[in-house]
């Protein structure tokens, strides 16, 4: 069975600080892991995936199947970066299994 | 970018009726759609994926015959809500996949049903 996990439905920082949202999931085979996020009053869209290593808005995640984590990291958060984010997994038949988010507030 | 419209963004509508809520790509072909639900404050749930011109695969739990899928063109899904109740209230959000070899899914607005 997919299943992803992520313990924290809140998570305040202040603007500058550094942030890390986790993600752990659980999954037999070979994942792939996602980052999505959805801003207030908009769509979801793909922030970063594991295979492509980027870092996109400053984000960075690296896959731990070691832990089976694919946490969310930040050095020093902006205002901009409040929202919901969703940490999900495709497994096989394309299907992403998303966990249960985590809302952001950067306070200024 | 690729975009992808629903319609309405949101309905409210009397026990009993049917509620139908497209879900269209419009600047690329779709050859697979997910429909996804989402409760307040929960995550989303896919409920089923369609691939045009083949019917749906339905996730376990979800009544087919309640939540009817069309996919009838590359760029048109449809979700029907049949005999609609107030627990079918909910937050619907497709997306969808394109034909370019990118696997990327782009997601919808979401449509808001109140069933009353």
């Amino acid at each position: 069975a997919q299943r992803v996990t992520q313990p924290e439905k809140l998570l305040s920082v202040f603007k500058g600080a550094p942030v890390e949202l986790k993600c752990n999931y659980s999954y037999s085979g070979s994942p792939e892991l996602f980052w999505y996020v959805q801003y207030s009053r908009q769509r979801l869209q793909l922030l970063l995936r594991h295979i492509s290593r980027e870092s996109i808005k400053g984000f960075t995640a690296d896959l731990n199947k070691g832990e089976t984590s694919f946490h969310l990291k930040k050095p020093f958060a902006q205002e901009e970066d409040s929202a919901m984010y969703y940490c999900a997994l495709r497994g096989g038949a394309q299907k992403l299994v998303f966990g249960q988010g985590t809302r952001l507030t950067i306070n200024p | 970018g690729a975009v992808v419209s629903q319609h309405p963004s949101w309905v409210i509508c009397k026990s009993g009726t049917s509620v139908k809520i497209e879900c269209r790509s419009l600047d690329f072909q779709a050859t697979t759609m997910f429909w996804y639900r989402q409760f307040p404050k929960q995550s989303l749930m896919l409920m089923a994926t369609s691939n045009e011109g083949s019917k749906a695969t339905y996730e376990q739990g979800v009544e087919k015959d309640k939540f009817l899928i069309n996919h009838a063109s590359l760029t048109l899904s449809t979700l029907t809500v049949t005999s609609a109740h107030p627990e079918d209230s909910s937050f619907y959000i497709c997306s969808a996949m394109g034909t370019s070899g990118s696997d990327e899914q782009f997601f919808g607005p979401g449509t808001r049903l109140t069933v009353l």
